[in-house]
Order: structure tokens, then sequence, then C-alpha cells
């Protein structure tokens, strides 16, 4: 996972937005991803933008991909206690087989 | 349906035993995948498999082997347990469709090698 970065923690009070930011290295990547862990399970897919895109928006969950500098970001509107978990970035790589994760956000919210 | 599986759950080997985890998916996926997730590091690829009968190798394969006899299980195998495949390992699954992959994932395997 060390070709995609991103931070380990943030921490955030109920109500605020969160961002939780990546950056990646295949310019190539067709799809990137945004996988959500919750303690003591497997990782889930949360939301995914296509590199053709800048934006994409769903409900309270934003994506905005920055391809000229291979940054990417996921905006949570209204976090709430029920967000905290570890948030993981990841690219595709290889025809779209092969995934490459980021070491993980965890997310800490408080009340 | 219940997606992807794995067993056991939690494990506890002393250094140089042997033992096999199995995951099973039931979705039909062609792709399985096998990572170790360890803190700050995120997950890193084992061995991966794109079809019953064929497997190859992830960024971090030694020490493991793996097989798939059956398209809808993917066997991981530590042959000689060392200290440093304590981890928390997940197996996962995918059908891609063109070069979307959403990976579905099972709930780990947390193994101590003491």
């Amino acid at each position: 996972g060390e070709d995609v970065e991103q931070s380990l923690f943030l921490s955030v009070r109920e109500g605020d937005s969160s961002v939780i930011n990546c950056t990646y290295t295949d310019s190539s990547s067709t799809y990137l991803y945004w996988y959500k862990q919750e303690p003591g399970a497997g990782l889930q897919l949360l939301t995914y933008i296509f590199s053709n895109m800048d934006m994409k928006q769903d409900q309270r969950l934003t994506v905005l991909l920055n391809k000229k500098d291979k940054h990417l970001s996921l905006r949570i509107a209204d976090t709430q206690t029920g967000d905290s978990a570890i948030y993981f970035c990841a690219e595709s790589r290889d025809g779209g087989f092969k995934t490459i994760f980021g070491a993980g956000t965890r997310l800490f919210v408080k009340a | 349906n219940a997606g992807v599986t794995q067993t056991p759950k939690f494990r506890v080997l002393k250094t140089g035993q042997s033992m096999t985890l199995l995951c099973a998916q039931d979705m039909n996926h062609e792709y399985m995948y096998w990572y170790r997730q360890d803190p700050g590091m995120g997950l890193r690829l084992i061995h991966y498999s794109v079809g019953e009968g064929t497997t190859a190798k992830g960024e971090v394969p030694d020490g493991y082997n793996v097989s798939r006899l059956k398209k809808q299980n993917f066997l991981l195998g530590l042959e000689s347990a060392a200290p440093s495949q304590t981890s928390v390992y997940f197996c996962a699954s995918s059908q891609l469709d063109r070069v979307y992959n959403e990976q579905f994932f099972g709930p780990g395997t947390r193994l101590t090698v003491l």
C-alpha cells in the first residue's frame, strides 16, 4: 500500500464535516475507490469515482478527484458517531483486477 | 447469500506449526484475493486467483501458499509459521466488470504466531 498515501488519523466533532485526503501514483488508474472498515469487520466499498470525473456526490459523501495532482478526497458532511471507522483509499491497476490500498485513515468522531 | 466467509476467526500458532485458512464465496465471482492487514501498513496482497485452478503471487507471497481447486473456495496455507506472520488476514472476491472491480471482503482471521 505504500504507493497510495493517506494520513493515519483524523478527529472531528459530531455534526462537522470530515475531509480525508489521499494521493495515488498510477496516472492510468481508471477507478478510484473509498472503502470503509468498521471495528472487527472486513472492508466494504463506500463509494468510487471514474477517472474522467472531477466530482461525485452521494448523499452525505462527496468525492473530489484532481488527476493532475493525483489527489483524491472524501468529504463526509454532518459527520455522525456511526461514521467512526477506518477509511481506505484505493486505486485500480493492471486493467482493473488489482487494487492497491492506502494504509487507511482512522476517523474519530467526538460527541 | 452469505457473501464471503472465512474460517477460522481466530487462531494462535506456535512457531513452525502449519495451518490453512479457508475462504468461501457464494457470489460466483471469478477473482479471489488474500490480503494481510498490519497496523499502519494497510492491506498488502499475498496471493490472488483469476479463476478456478489458477493462482498468482501478490506483493508479499513468501511463506504462504494458496490453492483454488473449486471456484467458490480459496485456501491460504502457512507451512511453517513465523512470528512475522502475526496479522489479520482478509479474503476478498470480485467480478471484474471491464475495469470496475468492487471487492467483497470476508470478516477476517486474526492469527497470532508465538
